[in-house]
């Protein structure tokens, strides 16, 4: 089970946000982030914890391992605000209930 | 151009069953792992099913086993989720997804999703 926090987070443009994905086990670095805008699919930013995906800025980075992994936004943009899920697959595939980054 | 489509959704009534379909274009399908991944209405994702490239392995979710099958015909270029006795629970939205190595488990390329309504 993956269980993410804070289920809201309310930020302004230019603030950093700090999100966490905790496992209910041990998953070592096989851990994803994914950011889902409203009407649209998942898309894929950190993957193996600490890898960003292809096109992902810089301003999104991951770090952790084991069970406890943070998503950090630096300087959130306009864009950034959105639904974020941590997915893991260490064992099976499942993902976390979703942290919606809203603007303050 | 790189891209995943789904069709086959609707509306079924309980009991009922589905086939949804994945057409993949703009790069050599049969490389990568596929998987279904669910979203019901104002919730969170859901893992549905996965299937390795050549078809050989595949798995699903507990939720869903025994009830839905994954398969993939590589000449076609395309994944199907067959959804047999369906339920108001299994109503939302299906993503077909590609993973973002080959094998990874990540998934890197969605299609835009399928509306599946499960009603009585």
């Amino acid at each position: 089970v993956l269980t993410q926090s804070p289920a809201i987070l309310s930020l302004s443009p230019g603030e950093r946000a700090t999100l966490s994905c905790r496992a209910s086990q041990s998953v070592g670095n096989y851990l994803a982030w994914y950011q889902q805008k409203p009407g649209q699919a998942p898309r894929l930013l950190i993957y193996d914890a600490s890898n960003r995906a292809t096109g992902i800025p810089a301003r999104f980075s991951g770090s952790g391992s084991g069970t406890d992994f943070t998503l950090t936004i630096n300087s959130l943009q306009p864009e950034d605000f959105a639904v974020y899920y941590c997915q893991q697959r260490g064992n099976w595939l499942t993902f976390g209930g979703g942290t919606r980054v809203e603007i303050k | 151009e790189v891209q995943l489509l789904e069709s086959g959704g609707g509306l079924v009534q309980t009991g009922g069953s589905l086939r949804l379909s994945c057409a993949a274009s703009g790069f050599t399908f049969s490389n990568y792992v596929m998987t279904w991944v669910r979203q019901a209405p104002g919730k969170g994702l859901e893992w549905v099913a996965a299937i390795s490239g050549n078809g050989g392995n595949t798995y699903h979710a507990d939720s869903v086993k025994g009830r839905f099958t994954i398969s993939r015909d590589n000449s076609k270029n395309t994944l199907y989720l067959q959804m047999n006795s369906l339920r108001a629970e299994d109503t939302a939205v299906y993503y077909c997804a590609r993973d973002v190595k080959g094998s990874d488990w990540y998934f890197d390329l969605w299609g835009r999703g399928t509306l599946v309504t499960v009603s009585s």
